[in-house]
């Protein structure tokens, strides 16, 4: 079935630094959707991504869609402690039901 | 708030114990889902509901029974659990169950532990 990777697995980062989380699928998603999870709380819905090389912002936020529509980015520039939680990836598995990667955890340095 | 409401937000419940968890959305979604979340496995679907008829189980063990009286309304019934399952349970409603361009809202989770 439709697997969705994402990488780091964890990512520490001084406050002001940039992050960036991957998304890798072993097959062509139809889009991809991103949510963020604060610690103690729930997943909330970020952006959804549907065209090839797609590029959304929101704020210092970056959500990018690859050309192959195969893999996908996060960039935060300039982290804030504000940032901190998981963060994934999420795309179209058997049944059209959503599956999610595994999360990436960013945990920022004040 | 995000619309969709879970209770209760924490439970602790022995093996032989049954209790259910209930999730409602105020969001007029036709869909209704329940995931786990534990350490080893981020976020696991377990069962898939549109329009109130059950679309997937994700093999999912036979005690954990779901329950979907209408398109506002989830349950998950719980009896002689294990301490395995103990986990955070997300409820999450959508516009419908086929891909879309709809995103999921999530509950705010129930926290399981079994004893």
């Amino acid at each position: 079935g439709q697997q969705v990777m994402q990488i780091p697995q964890y990512q520490h980062v001084q406050e002001g630094e940039d992050f960036t989380t991957y998304c890798n699928s072993s097959t062509t998603l139809s889009n991809i959707q991103w949510y963020k999870q604060r610690p103690g709380g729930h997943p909330v819905f970020l952006i959804q991504l549907v065209k090839s090389g797609e590029v959304k912002k929101q704020k210092r936020l970056t959500f990018q869609f690859g050309e192959a529509k195969k893999n996908s980015s996060l960039h935060i520039t300039a982290t804030q402690t504000t940032d901190v939680g998981t963060y994934f990836c999420a795309g179209p598995g058997a049944g059209n039901m959503l599956t999610f990667g595994g999360g990436t955890r960013l945990m920022v340095k004040p | 708030e995000t619309g969709v409401t879970q209770t209760p937000r924490h439970l602790v419940m022995g093996m032989t114990n049954k209790k259910s968890l209930k999730c409602e959305q105020h969001l007029g979604h036709n869909a209704m889902y329940w995931y786990k979340q534990s350490a080893k496995k981020p976020l696991e679907l377990m069962f898939v509901y549109s329009l109130e008829e059950r679309v997937e189980n994700n093999s999912v063990p036979s005690r954990f029974s779901p329950e979907c009286p209408n398109s506002s309304h989830l349950f998950l019934h719980l009896h002689t659990l294990q301490p395995e399952d103990s986990a955070l349970y997300l409820c999450a409603s959508s516009q419908d169950s086929g891909w879309g361009n709809y995103g999921y809202t999530f509950g705010s989770g129930t926290r399981l532990t079994v004893v």
